[in-house]
C-alpha cells in the first residue's frame, strides 16, 4: 500500500511558539491531503483540505491564520500551528489519496503535540 | 453536514463474531469506509462500500444500504490483536471528497 510519512511524531514546545508538522506521500502524488485533529478517545476531526497549487479548505471553527497550511508540492503538505498555546496540545494526523483510489485515505503516523 | 453515529463501545470473545453499526446523515454521499485504529497509532484502511450490498476481505466484511443510510463492520473469528477502535468514514460527494469519521466504536477483544 501507498506510505505517509509525518514528520515530528512527538513535540513538546513551550507556549507562543510555532511549531511546523510535514506530510509527505513517499510513493505517489497526492493532489489532496486532509489534516485531521484527535482529541483523547474521540473521533478524528477533519480540520482542512490541504490542495496542491492552491489555498486549503478549512472547515467551519477552524482559525485559518492559527493553522497554517501549505501544500508546494504533489508529495508534501505542511501544517504550522502559529503561537501555540496549552489548548492546541493534541494528536494530529495527516491522510492522502491517490488520485485513481480516493476512496482510500492512506494517515501518518500522526504528531502529538504537548504545550506547556 | 455529516453526521455518523456509532456504538460507543463493545466487548466481545475471542473467536466470536462481533458487529459494528454505523448510521448516517449525509447532504452528499460517495462511498462509506471503515478504519481500524490502535492506541496513539494511525488509522489503516480495511474496507469500503460504495455500492448497497456486502464486501469481503478475510476475516472483515463490511455492509451497505444506501436507502437505510446505515452499514455495519463484521469481525470474524476474533483474536486478542482485533483489539482497536473501529470508525466509519463517509465521502463526500463535493469536489474534494473529503471524508468525516464516525464517533468512533472502541472493541474489547477478551479471552
Amino acid at each position: 500500500g501507498a506510505v505517509v510519512s509525518q514528520h515530528p511524531s512527538w513535540v513538546i514546545c513551550k507556549s507562543g511558539t510555532s511549531v511546523k508538522i510535514e506530510c509527505r506521500s513517499l510513493d505517489f502524488q497526492a493532489t489532496t491531503m486532509f489534516w485531521y485533529r484527535q482529541f483523547p478517545k474521540q473521533s478524528l476531526m477533519l480540520m482542512a483540505t490541504s490542495n496542491e497549487g492552491s489555498k486549503a479548505t478549512y472547515e467551519q471553527g477552524v482559525e485559518k491564520d492559527k493553522f497554517l497550511i501549505n501544500h508546494a508540492s504533489l508529495t508534501l503538505s505542511t501544517l504550522t500551528v502559529t503561537s501555540a498555546h496549552p489548548e492546541d496540545s493534541s494528536f494530529y494526523i495527516c491522510s492522502a489519496q491517490q488520485p485513481l483510489a480516493k476512496n482510500i485515505q492512506y494517515f501518518g503516523a500522526g504528531t502529538r503535540l504537548s504545550v506547556l | 453536514g455529516q453526521s455518523l453515529e456509532q456504538p460507543s463501545e463493545v466487548t466481545a470473545v475471542e473467536g466470536a463474531i462481533v458487529q459494528i453499526n454505523c448510521t448516517y446523515q449525509t447532504s452528499g454521499f460517495y462511498g462509506l469506509s471503515w478504519y481500524q485504529q490502535h492506541d496513539g497509532g494511525a488509522p489503516t484502511f480495511l474496507s469500503y462500500n460504495g455500492l448497497d450490498g456486502l464486501e469481503e476481505t478475510g476475516r472483515f466484511s463490511s455492509f451497505l444500504s444506501r436507502s437505510d443510510s446505515y452499514g455495519y463492520l463484521l469481525l470474524q473469528e476474533l483474536q486478542m490483536k482485533d483489539s482497536a477502535s473501529y470508525f466509519c468514514a463517509v465521502r463526500d460527494s463535493g469536489g474534494y471528497q473529503k471524508v468525516t469519521f464516525g464517533t468512533g466504536t472502541k472493541l474489547q477483544v477478551i479471552p
